[in-house]
């Protein structure tokens, strides 16, 4: 399979644990995106990878919330001390810089559904 | 707010009728690029405009854009059951492109 892939699909956790997703993009792609999605709405940018440098980041994210991405290839996105208003799914996305920028589209994986009780 | 605006919120057609859903962004961009998404799935994309194109075709998906109303629209033709799902556009800003403005979304049923 050389789609995007994420790990786990679902996640259950107690409001004040910690929680990591892991995203595995199209191996040939250098961008990698995390989004956020609530139900009836769509996706919400939270932060953005050029190869391992992390060049964006949403104001809307609170420092619970922390990724990395170590070696370029992929990356982890993780949740400190999770509140109930985290519940949503956690999209990432993948592209090739090489298609520039009038041309770039996204490669999204499946996406880790978060339910904190 | 970061959201683009989609008309309508939902649709319900049957099969075999076409289905024409719209999109209006606020910024300039640089392409416009419609995705679809199955229930409790990731978006996979459809189609892609650019900003100096006015139409384009794939398979069943006709895209138009008018940026000078600052709107695009997704028909899909000779809708089947399995196109039920919802449809959301993002407007690639040319002042940042690497952040997508997304619209809410169609959420659209096509009957049997």
């Amino acid at each position: 399979d050389t789609g995007v892939s994420q790990d786990p699909r679902h996640k259950i956790t107690k409001r004040g644990q910690n929680v990591t997703f892991r995203c595995d993009p199209i191996s040939e792609h250098n961008r990698l995106y995390w989004y956020r999605q609530t139900l009836g709405q769509g996706p919400e940018f939270l932060t953005y990878f050029q190869n391992e440098a992390q060049l964006e980041k949403s104001r809307l994210l609170s420092d619970r919330f922390s990724a990395e991405r170590p070696k370029g290839s992929f990356s982890t996105l993780e949740i400190q001390r999770t509140e109930q208003g985290d519940s949503a799914m956690y999209l990432c996305a993948s592209s090739a810089i090489g298609l520039g920028p009038l041309n770039e589209k996204l490669f999204f994986g499946s996406g880790t559904q978060l339910s904190v009780l | 707010s970061q959201q683009g605006e989609e008309d309508p919120q939902a649709l319900s057609i049957q099969e075999g009728e076409n289905a024409t859903m719209n999109c209006s962004y606020k910024t300039s961009i640089n392409n416009l690029q419609w995705y679809r998404q199955n229930s409790g799935r990731g978006l996979v994309h459809l189609i892609l405009i650019r900003s100096n194109e006015r139409e384009k075709h794939s398979g069943r998906l006709r895209v138009t854009l008018d940026t000078s109303k600052k709107s695009s629209s997704l028909l899909i033709t000779a809708s089947r059951a399995a196109d039920t799902a919802s449809y959301f556009c993002a407007a690639a800003s040319a002042g940042n492109n690497r952040k997508l403005i997304w619209g809410l979304g169609t959420s659209l049923a096509v009957n049997p």
